[in-house]
């Protein structure tokens, strides 16, 4: 079956650095993209849907500046989480609709902890 | 706005226990209906959906009914098996691409 591959699964990075969490298709293109995030106890929350060679689509809310999304190809979109703060800390997955479907597909998630 | 409330975990259970695991919904129109599941260290995946009032999705076991008059979209199986153990989202979507997601629920069966 379709693989979503996402990595790094944990991080851990120091107040002010930045982040970069790469979700890539595997064995599939995928043109549209989307990441989102969980606090704990909390639902998944959609931050943004990018699609391939154009600008992410950012929910109200979601600083754009803060949370870079860039989605340079039809395999591989890349979260950057800029200048993190402890409350930047969370889970944060992504998944991948397969192109020419609807078909979702889901990367294993990433826990982010700022400290 | 919309929404899905879900049954807050952790569930455990004796294999061979019944199982549901509830979920209501808050949309307006016509959403179709998820569960995913997650097991340990893998990413989502589909379980079943249902995409109008009264349709049944089904697969390994489990089975959810789409209720519009009680918006609910409950998960159940019959008799749970020790590889079931994973955490099960409930979620609805009306065009496809957003997504809202309940916030999950844990199951872990002993054998």
């Amino acid at each position: 079956g379709a693989v979503v591959s996402q990595h790094p699964s944990w991080v851990i990075c120091k107040s002010g650095t930045s982040v970069k969490i790469e979700c890539r298709s595997l064995d599939f293109q995928a043109t549209t993209m989307f990441w989102y995030r969980q606090f704990p106890k909390q639902s998944l929350m959609l931050m943004a849907t990018s699609n391939e060679g154009s600008k992410a689509t950012y929910e109200q809310g979601v600083e754009k500046d803060k949370f870079l999304i860039n989605h340079a190809s039809l395999t591989l979109s890349t979260l950057t989480v800029t200048s993190a703060h402890p409350e930047d800390s969370s889970f944060y997955i992504c998944s991948a609709r397969r192109q020419g479907t609807e078909k979702l597909f889901f990367g294993s998630g990433t826990q982010l902890s700022v400290l | 706005g919309d929404s899905v409330t879900q049954m807050e975990g952790p569930v455990t259970l004796s294999e061979e226990a019944c199982l549901t695991i509830n979920c209501t919904y808050t949309a307006t129109g016509y959403p179709s209906l998820f569960w995913y599941v997650q097991y340990p260290g893998e990413g989502l995946q589909l379980l079943l959906k249902a995409t109008k009032a009264d349709d049944k999705g089904s697969n390994k076991g489990f089975e959810a009914t789409y209720r519009k008059e009680t918006t609910s979209f409950h998960l159940e199986k019959g008799s749970v098996q020790v590889s079931d153990s994973a955490v099960y989202f409930c979620a609805l979507s009306k065009n496809g691409n957003q997504f809202y997601f309940g916030t999950g629920t844990s199951l872990t069966v002993i054998p």
